[in-house]
């Protein structure tokens, strides 16, 4: 049912702009992409959300291109606590009547001093 | 507001009995979700409802059952655990299904079945 590709881990030392990108082949016209953070023991929690092109705010970028079949996740001059795992969500319509908001597996980052 | 709030935080079951795990929401969300997260499989959807009365299944629903008697309750029952049922479970809940909808989650329960 998964319907999102991200990389499984990223490493990146404190300043850096990391980029993350996820695959999406299969997205709905009306879905929007959402992106989520989650520190250890902890839930997930929102970071941004976009349709196309680019949005901003004061945590990071998603850029979206035109077929909207992936999209990346910038976060610039990462720090430390900037350490977590990304999701990207798409909406899965998939199974027959059924909307079901499905997570990749996510990307560890690991931001190095 | 609260948010979403889990209980209990953390939990020791023998396989084949049952238990609860509790999800209470207070922001008058529609749409509430039980995921399940393992090592290295992200987060799984188990059982979601769009209201009060309805429920459907998710990516791994055996073993699990739930219900939604009132907006602010989504209880997520195992029957007869089982060691594969060790996991961290998530609750989440949005103002609707909508994808352009924020899921805000619980800060988990921490499942062990010997």
């Amino acid at each position: 049912l998964a319907k999102t590709t991200q990389p499984i881990s990223m490493d990146s030392y404190e300043g850096q702009e990391v980029n993350i990108t996820c695959s999406h082949n299969n997205i709905a016209t009306n879905d929007y992409i959402t992106w989520y953070q989650q520190f250890p023991s902890q839930g997930p929690r929102f970071i941004i959300q976009g349709y196309k092109t680019k949005v901003t705010n004061e945590v990071a970028s998603l850029f979206i291109p035109a077929d909207r079949k992936s999209s990346t996740l910038s976060l610039p001059r990462v720090s430390l606590s900037d350490t977590a795992v990304y999701y990207c969500l798409v909406g899965d319509r998939s199974g027959a009547g059924s909307y079901q908001l499905t997570f990749g597996k996510g990307t560890k980052l690991s931001v190095i001093p | 507001n609260a948010g979403v709030t889990q209980t209990p935080k953390f939990q020791v079951l023998k396989t084949g009995q049952s238990m609860t795990l509790q999800c209470a929401q207070d922001m008058n969300h529609e749409y509430m979700s039980w995921y399940r997260q393992d090592p290295g499989m992200g987060l799984r959807l188990i059982h979601y409802s769009v209201g009060a009365g309805i429920t459907d299944q998710g990516e791994v629903p055996n073993g699990y059952n739930v219900s939604r008697s009132t907006t602010e309750d989504f209880p997520l029952r195992l029957l007869s655990a089982a060691p594969s049922q060790t996991s961290v479970y998530f609750c989440a809940s949005s103002y609707n299904r909508g994808l352009n909808e924020k899921l805000f989650f619980g800060s988990g329960t921490q499942l062990s079945v010997l």
